[in-house]
């Protein structure tokens, strides 16, 4: 089956870094996605991986390894805005997403 | 530049009644539509999605049902609600011709099933 496993939850310091991982198990693999969704809105697009590597946008990154299945966000310099869920997902070979439950960080003053 | 529409924003129904959620894609055309539904506190579950007019895919078997009856809006819709319905509901669309491009986000329908 298709499975997509992230931790449900993580606290970290303002200020500080923060690293979520994802593992993933699909039929077929187009690419990794990573949304964030503040509480009772809709999800927002922060970055896709497709290839190996480590791929930065301002504070954020993402990096996947496709031979392990394996991806993470990497969050710096954190701020209270980015208490939110982030979510993994992976597009399988017939283009469908396959989603994470989420992982919902905590920022601490 | 493209929006995507939702209404309504919040719905409350009772237990057997029927459902319509709409959604609407503005500045583009021949889009894929999606609906999800996101239960408390877990991950998006992809209802059903369509590739143009007419045609929807259904991914969940259940009492819930899509149309297409234009190239760019999306019905939801049940003719009798369960308890278990209750949920976040989200449209999103993606361009037609490309598979890898990240899912835009209409801003959800909260439905409370009583």
């Amino acid at each position: 089956g298709q499975n997509i496993d992230q931790p449900t939850e993580m606290t970290a310091t303002e200020g500080a870094i923060v690293q979520i991982n994802c593992t993933y198990q699909t039929s077929g693999f187009n690419g990794l996605f990573w949304y964030q969704q503040h509480a009772g809105e809709a999800p927002t697009f922060l970055s896709y991986n497709v290839l190996d590597g480590l791929e930065e946008k301002g504070r954020f990154s993402s990096f996947l390894s496709r031979s392990k299945g394996y991806s993470y966000l990497l969050l710096k310099e954190l701020q209270m805005k980015d208490s939110a869920s982030y979510l993994c997902a992976a597009l399988d070979s017939n283009y469908q997403l396959i989603w994470g439950a989420g992982t919902k960080l905590i920022i601490k003053p | 530049s493209q929006t995507i529409h939702q209404w309504p924003a919040t719905l409350v129904q009772p237990v057997g009644s029927p459902l319509s959620l709409e959604c609407t894609v503005e500045g583009t055309s021949n889009p894929n539509l999606y609906w999800y539904r996101q239960a408390a506190g877990r991950g998006l579950q992809l209802l059903f999605y369509s590739v143009g007019i007419g045609q929807i895919s259904s991914e969940v078997p259940q009492n819930l049902s899509a149309s297409r009856p234009q190239d760019r809006q999306f019905i939801l819709s049940s003719k009798k609600l369960l308890l278990s319905d209750s949920g976040f509901y989200l449209c999103a669309w993606t361009p037609g011709e490309l598979s890898y491009n990240e899912q835009f986000f209409g801003p959800g329908t909260r439905l409370t099933v009583l």
